[in-house]
Formats: C-alpha cells, sequence, structure tokens
C-alpha cells in the first residue's frame, strides 16, 4: 500500500521567502506525481504534474522535482506572496488509484 | 475543456437519514471517476473508485456505497448516516494523466 508523507505540516513565512515543501512515498513504482493548492473550503486545484519519466516540472514561481527512486518530491514556490496562503497536497498516482498526503498548510505574513 | 459538477455544496443531514451526493464530469468519455473523504486536517481517504459503467471498488468497509449509472456520472450514497460520516466529500476524475475535483461537499450530520 502507498504512503504518501509531507513534511512540513504547516509553514510560516514572511512575504518574498521562498517556500520548500517536502514530500515523500514508500512505493517508487508510480506514474506519476501531482501537486494541487486547497483553499479553505474548497475543492483541489491542480498544480503541477510530474510524470514518472521526468524529473522536474515549471510553472512560473513554481517547481517542481521528483526523485522517484528515493521516493521524494520538492515543491519550490519563489518569492512567496500572501496569496499563496493555502494547504498544498502532493498526490502519487499507482494504476488507477491517487494516493494523498496529509498535506502542508502554509501561511505567507504580509 | 472538462469541467466536473458536484452538488450540494453544503448539506446538514440528521443521524439515520438517507444520503445522496451526486457528480457529473463534461468533455469526456469513459473518464475514471472517484470518491474521496477528508477529515478535518487530514488527507484524503480514497472510499470509492470506477473505472467503467457500473463497475464499483471500494476501498474501505463503511456505511457508504458508490453507484455509476452513467458514464459521467458517479453517485455517493447511504441508506442511514452516523455521525462518523460528518466530513469534506470529493469527487474526481482522472485522465490517463492528470486527476480533477470538484469543489466539494461540506456534510454535517447531526
Amino acid at each position: 500500500k502507498q504512503e504518501v508523507t509531507q513534511i512540513p505540516a504547516a509553514l510560516s513565512v514572511p512575504e518574498g521567502e521562498n517556500l520548500v515543501l517536502n514530500c515523500s512515498f514508500t512505493d517508487s513504482a508510480i506514474y506519476n506525481l501531482q501537486w494541487f493548492r486547497q483553499d479553505p473550503g474548497k475543492g483541489l486545484t491542480s498544480l503541477l504534474l510530474i510524470q514518472s519519466s521526468q524529473r522536474e516540472q515549471t510553472s512560473g514561481r513554481l517547481n517542481a522535482s521528483l526523485d522517484k527512486s528515493s521516493g521524494r518530491s520538492t515543491l519550490y514556490i519563489a518569492a512567496s506572496q500572501p496569496g499563496d496562503s493555502a494547504t498544498y497536497l502532493c498526490a502519487v498516482a499507482n494504476d488507477y488509484k491517487l494516493s494523498f498526503g496529509a498535506g502542508t498548510t502554509v501561511t505567507v505574513r504580509a | 475543456s472538462q469541467t466536473i459538477h458536484q452538488w450540494p455544496a453544503t448539506l446538514v443531514q440528521p443521524v439515520g437519514s438517507p444520503l445522496s451526493l451526486e457528480c457529473t464530469v463534461e468533455g469526456t468519455s469513459n473518464p475514471n471517476l472517484y470518491w474521496y473523504r477528508q477529515a478535518a486536517g487530514r488527507g484524503l481517504q480514497l472510499l470509492f473508485y470506477s473505472v467503467g459503467i457500473g463497475q464499483i471498488s471500494s476501498e474501505v468497509p463503511q456505511n457508504l456505497s458508490a453507484s455509476r449509472p452513467q458514464d459521467r456520472q458517479f453517485i455517493l450514497s447511504s441508506k442511514k448516516l452516523l455521525l462518523s460520516d460528518s466530513g469534506f466529500y470529493l469527487c474526481a476524475w482522472k485522465s490517463r494523466v492528470e486527476a480533477f475535483f470538484g469543489q466539494g461537499t461540506r456534510l454535517t450530520v447531526v
């Protein structure tokens, strides 16, 4: 059974600081890994998708890396803004299933 | 483009009452469909997934059931709700690559 862990559980930074969010998984036989953002009381918004054959993926200020052999992914958010405050979830796809971590709740202080 | 509709957004139901949550997908055919539950401060727990009409896989034994009467319709049901069924329910569909989520239903059982 795939186990996904996200560290830290919560993070508070001043505006402008770079964010580093970590995700680890136990079964390296994955199809892909997806990072999501969740605002309070809302659904999940897809941020980045990394295929199992890729090492990283970038979108604007966001960059996600994947090291499948060690079972790790990292989401970097450059020059954080108060609007980046949310919970960030990573999800690992094995076959038909998506397994989620518990998320990292980020607060960016103005 | 593909969209996913989930309703209602919020629901307050008494213990012992029935439940029916509906999810429909537009803009794609034969999607993989999923129901997740998110407890406060916790990750997403996969409840059911479906790879085709009438094909339902259950991940955890519980008070809930799911049905897929049409290709792009996924329904979550219960005959008698328990207090422990309270939570945030999310429907998702997955292409061969990426997953997309609805806006969720906040269920409170009282």
